[in-house]
């Protein structure tokens, strides 16, 4: 158990919906960091959140977005989806920023748009 | 762009044999490498991470070497274990300041039989 809990661990979806993923960090990490990871690919970085603030961004979809509350729990909003959107959602969290650090990782969230 | 390439999308090896995983980077920014094993239905799990400024780092069974001339480096397990079988994930990281993320390898799906 790496202590970072994401909700739900599956979902299944019409096109052009809205859905939203949560992720709850381990308890005392300030960052959080949502990766996708399609078929056949790698785990692919959408954003990352520090202490509430966004800190750095990768390949996300306009879409998409994200928030990180005072409780340090962090949800990632998927709008108009499509079916191409179907995919794993991991979310990571670490203390403070990946210096000589790794990241710890939720069991994932599986969505399915049909 | 993918800066972290794992070449060999699968590896087949005997219980007891050694296990070798390799992965090849493109940035030379990168000054943190790791690696992730992640079974199904489950979230990658960290298993072992070197610095740049070492060239080797053991774990038990597990030993990553870099080379950073080559921007290369290599997961070796001894001996490996049916248990052992997953998918592996190559990362790396750039040093504060720079990308506040881990950026992943596709992985590679290391079966080992009994």
């Amino acid at each position: 158990d790496s202590g970072v809990t994401q909700t739900p661990k599956h979902l299944i979806t019409a096109t052009g919906q809205r859905v939203t993923l949560r992720c709850s960090p381990r308890s005392g990490d300030l960052s959080v960091y949502w990766y996708q990871q399609s078929l056949d690919q790698g785990l692919q970085f959408l954003i990352q959140y520090y202490n509430g603030e966004e800190r750095a961004k990768g390949n996300i979809l306009e879409r998409f977005s994200a928030q990180q509350f005072p409780d340090l729990h962090s949800e990632l909003n998927l709008s108009s989806l499509e079916l191409g959107d179907s995919a794993l959602y991991f979310c990571a969290s670490s203390p403070g920023s990946l210096e000589n650090t790794e990241a710890f990782f939720g069991q994932g969230t599986r969505l399915t748009v049909v | 762009d993918q800066q972290v390439k794992q070449n060999s999308p699968s590896l087949s090896v005997q219980e007891g044999r050694i296990s070798i995983l390799n992965c090849d980077y493109t940035n030379s920014m990168f000054d943190y490498f790791l690696w992730y094993k992640k079974y199904p239905a489950e979230g990658p799990t960290f298993l072992i991470s070197i610095s740049s400024i070492k060239d080797k780092n053991e774990d038990g069974r597990f030993t990553v070497f870099l080379n950073k001339s080559a921007k290369h480096l290599s997961l070796h397990i001894v001996p490996s274990q049916p248990g052992d079988s997953a998918v592996y994930f190559c990362a790396a990281s750039t040093p504060q300041g720079g990308s506040e993320k881990l950026v992943f390898g596709k992985g590679m799906k290391l079966t080992v039989n009994p």
